[in-house]
């Protein structure tokens, strides 16, 4: 089972420019979420999704979006990179809401911006 | 904005001791996790609590949930190198969908 695929692994943007950060499951989980984990920090919820067309802002949305056109697929996309981006981004999904349901992390994707 | 707060922030201990971290919050959750994270790679669930007093016990890993579903505990007995790592707790609100919310972490090394 592959899990939760993230892609790419690693990445170096210029200020200024845009990319998508690609993460798909085959669980079949409904619920989708993008963290992202600066240095000696714990995760920040940026994006999160209940089901295919539905999307919602977690603690920190700005300078990023997000769709949900499949069951499989939530990527990420930052439009205008920007230094404060640099950061670790982990996609994660779970079977059902996260009461006592386990998320299910990617390994992330290491993004840089210079 | 629900925040958790861990306790230590970093812990190098020799290998066979017992150690303790805390996890706290002026905030109730519906439920409490676990996770540990190896570098490189996303965290991984250790144990999710849900009732206020509720222990969980993982071989040497003890888990207990406050009373009042504010704080949590991880207890480790005779540690191990292969211990070593992030231990990250995760609250999760009232709501539920909303993702968690994440502790900064405790860094343990375990030294043989």
């Amino acid at each position: 089972n592959a899990g939760v695929t993230q892609t790419p692994k690693f990445r170096i943007l210029k200020i200024g420019q845009s990319m998508t950060l690609q993460c798909t499951q085959d669980m079949n989980h409904n619920y989708m979420y993008w963290y992202r984990q600066d240095p000696g920090m714990g995760l920040k919820l940026i994006y999160y999704s209940v089901g295919a067309g539905i999307t919602d802002k977690g603690e920190v949305p700005n300078g990023y979006n997000v769709s949900r056109s499949t069951t499989e697929d939530f990527p990420l996309r930052l439009e205008l990179a920007a230094p404060s981006q640099t950061s670790v981004y982990f996609c994660a999904s779970s079977r059902g809401t996260p009461i006592r349901q386990p998320q299910h992390f990617g390994d992330g994707t290491r993004l840089s911006i210079l | 904005t629900q925040l958790l707060e861990q306790s230590p922030q970093f812990l190098s201990i020799q290998e066979g001791e017992n150690l303790t971290v805390y996890c706290n919050s002026s905030s109730v959750f519906s439920s409490l996790q676990w996770y540990r994270q190896e570098p490189g790679e996303g965290p991984v669930l250790l144990v999710t609590v849900v009732t206020g007093g509720e222990v969980k016990k993982l071989k040497r890993l003890t888990f207990q949930f406050g009373d009042a579903r504010k704080d949590s505990s991880l207890h480790i007995t005779a540690a191990q190198p292969g211990d070593t790592g992030l231990y990250l707790c995760a609250g999760v609100g009232g709501g539920g969908a909303d993702g968690l919310t994440f502790g900064k972490g405790t860094h343990l090394i375990i030294q043989p």
